[in-house]
């Protein structure tokens, strides 16, 4: 089941500008993750924000995390051509008493970055 | 790199066949979970093993199984294929079982069902 919704879908933007996906889901969280995938590849782990922390930077990400709204956002500043792939958010349930963190994902969404 | 690796990358084959995935977690981790990636269920966690014992399952299949070696590698191995098992098939590896610890994705396999 899906736990985190990405919003929106997909986003086109010019090269060199912000681009900002969101991120909604629906139980208590341990941490979040966001990830991004290149067409048909593997999974680049790109940020955790742990569900105590309400911001994170890594370059040219920004993460934001708002457990009372159960949603967190994935900034890329100065957006670069080579940054254009699919974003996934990946919850992790906060009860996992079985001391298993699967990662639930969002459906993602597709950035593409106009040169 | 992550430093997870899959063999094979591809794999073709037919209806009613069984197939074996292969995954080698990061040096050092002790978990590999299992994850299905299709175009209409998106990304699902199928199981996860830590220090070779299965700790959970997700949306897993009956025909489906995996378990984790004492060197720590682990395979998925999948039985009685379907049209629609056909999709990419992720493993992931962190350090503990624990939470606060990132998963890292190999490449994935990409599993074709003809």
């Amino acid at each position: 089941s899906q736990q985190g919704e990405e919003d929106p879908q997909a986003l086109s933007i010019q090269e060199g500008e912000n681009a900002t996906m969101n991120c909604s889901y629906k139980t208590s969280i341990n941490n979040l993750q966001w990830y991004r995938q290149n067409s048909g590849r593997g999974l680049v782990h790109l940020i955790l924000i742990r569900s105590n922390e309400r911001e994170k930077h890594s370059g040219r990400l920004r993460v934001t995390l708002d457990t009372s709204k159960k949603s967190s956002s994935l900034l890329i500043t100065a957006s670069r051509a080579a940054d254009t792939a699919s974003y996934f958010c990946a919850t992790d349930a906060a009860d996992s008493g079985a001391g298993s963190y699967q990662l639930t994902f969002g459906k993602g969404t597709k950035l593409s970055v106009i040169p | 790199d992550s430093g997870v690796t899959q063999t094979p990358k591809h794999l073709i084959t037919a209806t009613g066949q069984r197939v074996t995935l292969r995954c080698s977690p990061r040096s050092g981790d002790l978990s590999v979970y299992w994850y299905q990636q299709s175009l209409d269920q998106g990304l699902q966690f199928l199981i996860h093993y830590y220090n070779g014992e299965e700790r959970a399952k997700g949306n897993i299949l009956e025909r489906f199984s995996a378990q984790q070696f004492p060197d720590l590698h682990s395979e998925l191995n999948l039985s009685s294929l379907e049209l629609g098992d056909s999709a990419l098939y992720f493993c992931a590896s962190s350090t503990s079982g624990g939470g606060h610890n990132e998963q890292f994705f190999g490449p994935g396999t990409r599993l074709t069902v003809l």
